[in-house]
Order: structure tokens, then sequence, then C-alpha cells
């Protein structure tokens, strides 16, 4: 079956460290790869995404992903956490229709 | 701009009990979508619209229905709540679902018990 897999279900980092996580997704051909963030007690909220073009694409507060076709992989990076970041992040695909199919989401704690 | 906007936010039912919950956005947007979000499951697709009058399933659609009688509203029907149908709710909606431009905007979400 056609998924989306963020294989780090909870993470805990303290301030200033680096971050990485992954998201693995299972269709071929065509793909646009988003980033969703959702902070305590809000709503889901576009971090990123990758339609086309250049692979390693820059968000908001710092973030970035790279697409790596090869790998069928959409990793979200941020060189220093803030507790800010505090919040559950997901990955979704979609295969250029209005169908998304999310990830499990990522539980990010950073602790200050 | 209010967004998309979703009620009540909270929410207890009885088993088989009938409840709407309401969502509105104020962008335009042609399409809409409902999921359902449960702890370890990610965001589940219930049912979308790609425009009014136009509705279809998605990945879980059973026990929900949907109408979409203006572009604005997109209300979610349970008719016979059921136990598995706690979760949290989430509308959402986009201009078109295909442009590279295109983003997807979430509700604050309705939280629901069913006991």
């Amino acid at each position: 079956a056609q998924s989306v897999s963020q294989h780090n279900h909870h993470v805990i980092l303290s301030e200033a460290a680096s971050l990485e996580l992954g998201c693995n997704y299972s269709y071929g051909g065509t793909v646009n790869l988003f980033w969703y963030v959702q902070y305590p007690g809000q709503h889901l909220q576009l971090l990123l995404k990758y339609f086309s073009g250049d692979p390693l694409v820059k968000g908001i507060k710092g973030f970035e992903a790279e697409f790596i076709k090869s790998t069928f992989s959409f990793n979200l990076r941020k060189p220093s956490v803030q507790w800010s970041d505090t919040a559950e992040y997901f990955c979704a695909v979609n295969r250029g229709t209005y169908k998304y199919i999310f990830g499990t989401g990522t539980r990010l704690k950073v602790l200050a | 701009n209010a967004g998309v906007t979703q009620t009540p936010k909270f929410r207890i039912l009885k088993i088989g009990q009938s409840m709407t919950l309401q969502c509105t956005q104020d962008m335009n947007h042609n399409y809409m979508y409902w999921y359902r979000q449960d702890p370890g499951m990610g965001l589940k697709l219930i049912y979308y619209s790609v425009g009014a009058g136009i509705t279809d399933k998605g990945e879980v659609p059973n026990g929900y229905n949907v109408s979409r009688s203006t572009t604005e509203d997109f209300p979610l029907r349970l008719e016979l709540a059921a136990p598995s149908q706690t979760s949290v709710y989430f509308c959402a909606s986009s201009y078109s679902g295909v442009s590279s431009t295109d983003t997807q905007y979430f509700g604050p979400g309705t939280r629901l018990t069913v006991l």
C-alpha cells in the first residue's frame, strides 16, 4: 500500500541541538512533498513544501528539507532548535491531486 | 480573513447520538477536506469536496456524511456516534489542490469523545 513513513515517533533534544526528522514515501513518479507543524493547542501550519526544482527547500522559522528522489525521502532539518520548536511534525505527500497522505507524525520536545 | 473556522471545539456524545461538525472558510477556496487525527496514526482523510455540490469519499468515510451547498461551508455529520469515532477532527481548505503554489489551510480542530 502507498504510504508515508516517519520513523521517529518521539524525539527529545536540548536547545541548540541539531534536528533531523526522517520522512519516506512509497510512491513512484512525481510527488509533491510537505512538512506541517502542529504546536500545542494549535492547528496544523505549513512549514515548507517541495514541488519541483532545487531539492533543498527552505521554510519558515529556519527549517529546511531535502528531497532525495533515489531514496524516496524528504527529511526535515534545523541546525539549532529552540524551546519554541516543541511541537508535532507531520510529513505529507500528494501526487498532483487533492488527496494528501499524511505520515503518523513525530513529537518533538525541546528541553530548555 | 478568519481562515478556516470549526465549531464546536469540544464535544462529548453518547453512543448512538448524532451531531454535525461545522466548518467554514472565507478564502473562496474550491477544495475542502475533513480529516480525523488519532494518536499515533497521523491524519486520515474522511471526505473531500472539489466545489459546491460535489463531494467524495476519502480513506475512512464509514459512519460519516457530508454536504457542500455553498463554497464556504462543509459540514460533517455523524449519524450514530460510536466509540471508534472518538478523535480530533480537522477541516482544511485549498484553492485548487493541485497547483504548485497551493497550500492546505487547517482549522483549529474539534475534539470529539463518544462514551
